[in-house]
């Protein structure tokens, strides 16, 4: 089975720019949650969707957004860019079928250096 | 609020060494806990998932234990080779997210 792939690998942008960052999870896999991590804050949840629904969302500003499709797969987004939202952004998948919680599976993550 | 700890930070040891990471939570109301592998710029690699009711998981050298009721876990990594040096995290769940902690930073000298 091939694992969870994210798109694209790097990334530079200047400020105030936007960019949309996908991840492909596990075939069969239903959850994609997304978690930004940087040097200073370490791991950080963003957002989880489940069958196209957004299910919960951390502590971050309207500025970043995510979406999933009925393939499963998603998108998060981030507009008017600042320098702090450079970080690798990391992309989990899991079944989540019966039980509330299955065992997480990440991808390689998008590196995102903002200018 | 979930939060979960890891101590130590950082730890070198020479190769062959028997060690122990720690991983406390505040909120023992989780299903499962989970320990990751991270090398550098990478992302994470899943190493073992315990279920609440089990209190250890083994995959080769690696053994995980876990103690709801103390909130705590522990991973045990024997006969340690440079090749395990990377940062190790654990991630305990709340609600439909993961917390983590801050991780543990292993350096295996030759």
């Amino acid at each position: 089975k091939a694992g969870v792939t994210q798109t694209p690998r790097y990334l530079i942008k200047t400020r105030g720019q936007q960019v949309t960052l996908s991840c492909s999870p596990i075939s069969g896999h239903r959850s994609v949650s997304w978690y930004q991590q940087t040097p200073g804050q370490g791991l950080q949840f963003l957002f989880e969707y489940f069958s196209e629904t957004q299910r919960n969302k951390g502590n971050f500003p309207g500025r970043f957004s995510g979406r999933q499709f009925s393939n499963s797969r998603s998108e998060m987004n981030v507009s008017t860019l600042e320098l702090g939202d450079s970080a690798l952004y990391l992309c989990a998948s899991s079944w989540t079928g019966g039980q509330p919680w299955n065992e997480q599976f990440f991808g390689p993550g998008t590196r995102l250096t903002v200018l | 609020k979930q939060e979960v700890t890891q101590i130590p930070a950082a730890l070198s040891v020479p190769e062959g060494e028997n060690l122990v990471l720690n991983c406390s939570f505040t909120d023992s109301a989780i299903y499962n806990l989970q320990w990751f592998r991270q090398d550098p710029g990478k992302g994470l690699t899943s190493l073992l998932l315990i279920q609440s009711s089990q209190r250890e998981q083994t995959s080769g050298r690696l053994n995980a234990s876990l103690d709801k009721s103390s909130g705590r876990s522990t991973l045990y990594i024997a006969a340690s080779q440079p090749g395990d040096s990377a940062t190790y995290l654990c991630a305990a769940p709340a609600g439909n997210m993961l917390t983590f902690g801050g991780g543990t930073r292993l350096m295996v000298k030759p």
